[in-house]
């Protein structure tokens, strides 16, 4: 089955810095990875996704990036705000099946 | 957009009684919902995977009998935990996936189940 990887756990950044956080998958049949932001207590919110068929997604201050070879994908947040604080979680998905989720990775933006 | 309610959002329960989760399509037909448990600073772990008029499809480790998963209809799935003990509690969140679409996974809000 699937497995994602997450990296790093924790991220601690200044305010208007940049933050990256990297996922890799293992089952190449995987075509579609989303990332979720989760505040304490709330539910998962859906930030941006990307396709196998796509390299490259952007939405304002929020980028995900994905290499099909090597099976990585990442996240890229620009001009970090304290708001951006929270986990972020990748996932790994095929068409029809269930999510995989990475455990995640705990954004401190310190102002 | 998609919309899925989950109720209760909180339940304290005491150790042996049964709690029922709703967990409801607002306003799309979800043909698949998953249930997910959350412990705290861990990832979401998928328990199980319902489909609208069969069985529930349990991932290694859940014990069907203590998580009973009921999806009766196109829009509402019911997660029941059984005989709870103080190891149950936890953050339980379904997400549910509308029939058009093969990504279209929406979560609901959670709830946090305490068991004393």
């Amino acid at each position: 089955g699937e497995n994602v990887e997450q990296h790093p756990s924790t991220l601690s950044v200044q305010e208007g810095d940049s933050a990256v956080i990297k996922c890799t998958y293992s089952d190449s049949a995987s075509n579609y990875f989303p990332w979720y932001k989760q505040e304490l207590g709330k539910r998962p919110q859906l930030i941006i996704d990307i396709r196998s068929n796509v390299g490259e997604k952007k939405d304002q201050r929020i980028a995900v990036t994905l290499n099909k070879t090597a099976k990585h994908f990442s996240l890229h947040i620009t001009e970090t705000q304290p708001e951006d604080s929270a986990v972020y979680f990748c996932a790994a998905i095929m068409r029809g099946q269930n999510f995989v989720f990475g455990p995640g990775t705990r954004l401190s933006v310190l102002p | 957009g998609a919309v899925v309610s989950q109720h209760p959002s909180w339940v304290i329960c005491k150790s042996g009684t049964s709690v029922k989760i709703e967990c409801r399509s607002l306003d799309f037909q979800a043909t698949t919902m998953f249930w997910y448990r959350q412990f705290p600073k861990q990832s979401l772990m998928l328990m199980a995977t319902s489909n609208e008029g069969s069985k529930a499809t349990y991932e290694q480790g859940v014990e069907k009998d203590k998580f009973l998963i009921n999806h009766a209809s196109l829009t509402l799935s019911t997660l029941t935990v059984t005989s709870a003990h103080p190891e149950d509690s936890s953050f339980y969140i379904c997400s549910a996936r509308e029939v058009a679409a093969a990504y279209g996974y929406t979560f609901g809000s959670g709830t946090r189940l305490t068991v004393v």
